[in-house]
């Protein structure tokens, strides 16, 4: 079975672009989380999608969204970028909605993000 | 507050030696999961271990155990026969419900353990 795929891996952008980011879950999988890693912030929550709907989101300025699409597949998009985004930018795969606090999450591999 | 607290920042453990990471939480939730990735320097996060707030016994994998002292509020990782491929960075995190009682995959997660494995 196919891990999560994220694209595209390494992305460079200009101060003041928007980007957008891709996470296919795991073939069956139907919640997808987004993280940011940074060194200075550590990993943070972004958002979660069950069902192409956004069940929870973390504390970041309006900037930051994303979408569910009806196959999981994940986008999260980033508009006026600022150098501070720089990060790894993490995407999780779940098979089922958290009803129950006790199965795993799978990474993908990130997108490494630099604003220059 | 919930939060996970890993007071390590870094270790070394020789080759063949068992290494215990350190991870406490706090939560006033009953119900929690309590999960330990891997991230070497490629980035991305594996997946090692799982134990929920009710398993009554240590999760293990491989040569992956969980102390899991509830009271205390710990749930260490110990990684026996540590090998050169176990350097990395471990992360322990923590699921719970959302505040309304209803579901989340949210993690969170501590600031991490860079364990270098010496030949």
């Amino acid at each position: 079975k196919a891990g999560v795929t994220q694209t595209p891996r390494y992305l460079i952008k200009t101060r003041g672009q928007q980007v957008t980011l891709s996470c296919s879950p795991i073939s069956g999988h139907r919640s997808v989380s987004w993280y940011q890693q940074t060194p200075g912030q550590g990993l943070q929550f972004l958002f979660e999608y069950f069902s192409e709907t956004q069940r929870n989101k973390g504390n970041f300025p309006g900037r930051f969204s994303g979408r569910q699409f009806s196959n999981s597949r994940s986008e999260m998009n980033v508009s006026t970028l600022e150098l501070g985004d720089s990060a790894l930018y993490l995407c999780a795969s779940s098979p089922l909605e958290g009803e129950r606090v006790g199965y795993e999450q799978y990474f993908g591999p990130g997108t490494r993000l630099t604003v220059t | 507050a919930q939060k996970i607290t890993q007071t390590q920042p870094g270790m070394f453990v020789q080759e063949k030696e068992a290494v215990t990471l350190d991870c406490t939480y706090d939560t006033s939730d009953q119900s929690y999961g309590l999960f330990w990735y891997k991230q070497p320097s490629s980035g991305e996060m594996i997946f090692l271990i799982y134990q929920g707030s009710y398993d009554e016994q240590n999760a293990t994998e491989g040569r992956y155990s969980l102390n899991f002292q509830k009271a205390r509020k710990s749930a260490n990782l110990v990684i026996s026969a540590s090998q050169l491929g176990d350097s990395a960075m471990y992360f322990c995190a923590m699921r719970l419900k959302m505040n309304y009682g209803g579901a989340t995959n949210k993690l969170i997660f501590g600031t991490g353990t860079l364990l270098a494995v010496q030949p």
